[in-house]
C-alpha cells in the first residue's frame, strides 16, 4: 500500500548531540512537512517543501533544517537538540492537485527523546 | 492561531452517532472545512473535507451551515476505535497552506 513511513519510530539523542529524522514515501506526493508534536499538544507545522521549493514557517528555530533529495525522502537535521525538544515529529504529504483536492497523509511520527 | 473553536472533550455512547461540533465564525468564502483525527500515539489522519455543501464518505459527514459559521462532523456508528483526538481546521485549500491544528475534541467512545 502506498504510504508514509518514518524511520526510526523512536529516537533517543543526548542534548547537543546532532540527529536526523526521516521520512519517505510511496504516495510520489510533490509536498511534503515537517511537524513537531509535543506532549498533550497540537501538532505545529515546522517547514514544508513543494518539490524542491523549501519553506519555513517564521517562527521554527535556526536549529532545525531540512533536506528533500529527491521526491520520495525528506529529512529533518535537529543540530543541537535541547530537552524543550523532545517531541513528536511527524511528516505528512500532499498531492496538491488543486484547491481543496490537497488533503495531507501522515506518517506514524518519531519520538524524539534528549537526555 | 487556529481559527476554530471545538468543545475540550465529548463522550459516545458505543454503537451510537457521535456529533462533533466547530465553529469557525470568521471562514473566509474561499477555505475549505478539513476534519483530521488522532489516535494516540499515531499520526494524524484524514477524515473528511468540504466547502459549502454537506459531504459524506465511508468514514464520517461533514455537515455545514448555511453561513458556514460552524460544521459538524458525524460519525454515524461510534465504536470503541473511534476514541481519538478530532482536529476541525480550516484553510484555502492551496499547496502549502498551513494546516493550523487547535487543540481539537477528544472524543472517547464508551461501551
Amino acid at each position: 500500500d502506498a504510504m508514509v513511513i518514518q524511520n526510526p519510530r523512536y529516537q533517543v539523542t543526548q542534548f547537543g548531540k546532532p540527529v536526523t529524522l526521516s521520512c519517505s514515501q510511496t504516495l510520489n506526493h510533490n509536498v511534503m512537512y515537517w511537524y513537531q508534536q509535543k506532549s498533550s499538544q497540537a501538532p505545529k507545522l515546522l517547514f514544508h517543501y513543494y518539490d524542491k521549493d523549501f519553506n519555513n514557517e517564521a517562527d521554527t528555530p535556526d536549529n532545525f533544517q531540512s533536506r528533500r533529495p529527491n521526491t520520495s525522502f525528506c529529512f529533518l537535521d535537529i543540530r543541537s537538540p535541547g530537552l524543550g525538544d523532545a517531541a513528536m515529529y511527524l511528516c505528512a504529504t500532499s498531492r496538491d492537485a488543486g484547491q481543496g483536492l490537497d488533503e495531507q497523509f501522515f506518517g506514524p511520527g518519531t519520538r524524539l527523546t534528549v537526555l | 492561531d487556529a481559527k476554530t473553536t471545538q468543545p475540550t472533550s465529548m463522550d459516545c455512547a458505543e454503537g451510537r452517532a457521535a456529533n462533533l461540533p466547530c465553529n469557525h465564525s470568521t471562514i473566509s468564502g474561499n477555505e475549505y472545512v478539513y476534519w483530521y483525527r488522532q489516535i494516540h500515539s499515531q499520526g494524524p489522519q484524514y477524515i473528511i473535507h468540504g466547502l459549502k455543501n454537506n459531504e459524506t464518505n465511508e468514514m464520517a459527514s461533514l455537515i455545514i451551515t448555511e453561513d458556514r459559521k460552524s460544521s459538524t462532523l458525524i460519525l454515524p456508528h461510534a465504536t470503541l476505535r473511534d476514541t481519538a483526538v478530532y482536529y476541525c481546521i480550516v484553510r484555502v485549500g492551496f499547496r502549502g497552506q498551513n494546516f493550523v491544528f487547535g487543540p481539537g475534541t477528544r472524543l472517547s467512545v464508551l461501551p
